[in-house]
């Protein structure tokens, strides 16, 4: 079974600009949850998707946003660069039954704003 | 609030010490909890924990969780290199609606 699958591996971007971020997980997933990864805070929760709907939502504020289709790939976006905003970006996916089951993380994108 | 809080935040030993990693936790509806290994980029998998006092071994590594305490210890025996990396918990709560949150990590590098 492949993995999860996340792209671009790398992107820089200048200050003001918007970006898009993207995630597929494995295949018969239907949960995706994203994380951004910075040295001083650890990895903090973005939000979650199952079956298109935003599940959960951590305490970042509205220029981060996301989005699920149909085949449970998932994109989140970015606008209004802001320096602070350079972070991995780690995508995770799990079952249906995640209770009882671990999240799957992808290689995540290494976002640097300049 | 939900809190995790993982010690050391740091560990730097030498090739064949023995670690011991604690995360302990504050969450409502707790069920159960995860270790991950980060390396470079994607963190995996190494052990979900349900039941307290049940030790999950898998080689070098061993886990156990106890649920009176609020806490779990990850020991790496006969540590190598190649156990260098970032190692992270979290408790998974009851609701599949509720956020996953992580503590910060224990960032263990090996000398050899």
């Amino acid at each position: 079974k492949a993995g999860v699958t996340q792209t671009p591996r790398y992107l820089i971007k200048t200050r003001g600009q918007q970006v898009t971020l993207s995630c597929s997980p494995i295949s018969g997933h239907r949960s995706v949850s994203w994380y951004q990864q910075t040295p001083g805070q650890g990895l903090q929760f973005l939000f979650e998707y199952f079956s298109e709907t935003q599940r959960n939502k951590g305490n970042f504020p509205g220029r981060f946003s996301g989005r699920q289709f149909s085949n449970s790939r998932s994109e989140m976006n970015v606008s209004t660069l802001e320096l602070g905003d350079s972070a991995l970006y780690l995508c995770a996916s799990s079952s249906f039954g995640r209770l009882n089951s671990p999240l799957h993380f992808g290689n995540g994108t290494r976002l640097t704003v300049t | 609030e939900d809190k995790v809080v993982q010690s050391p935040l740091s560990l730097v030993v030498h090739e064949g010490d023995t670690v011991t990693l604690n995360c302990s936790y504050e969450v409502t509806n707790f069920r159960s909890l995860l270790w991950y290994k980060q390396e470079k980029k994607a963190p995996t998998f190494l052990f979900m924990l349900t039941s307290s006092g049940i030790e999950k071994k898998s080689g070098r590594l061993s886990s156990i969780l106890d649920k009176k305490e609020l806490s779990s210890i990850l020991n790496i025996t006969a540590t190598q290199t190649g156990d260098s990396a970032i190692y992270l918990c979290a408790p998974f709560k009851g609701n599949r609606d509720d956020k996953i949150i992580f503590g910060k990590g224990t960032r263990l590098h090996i000398l050899p």
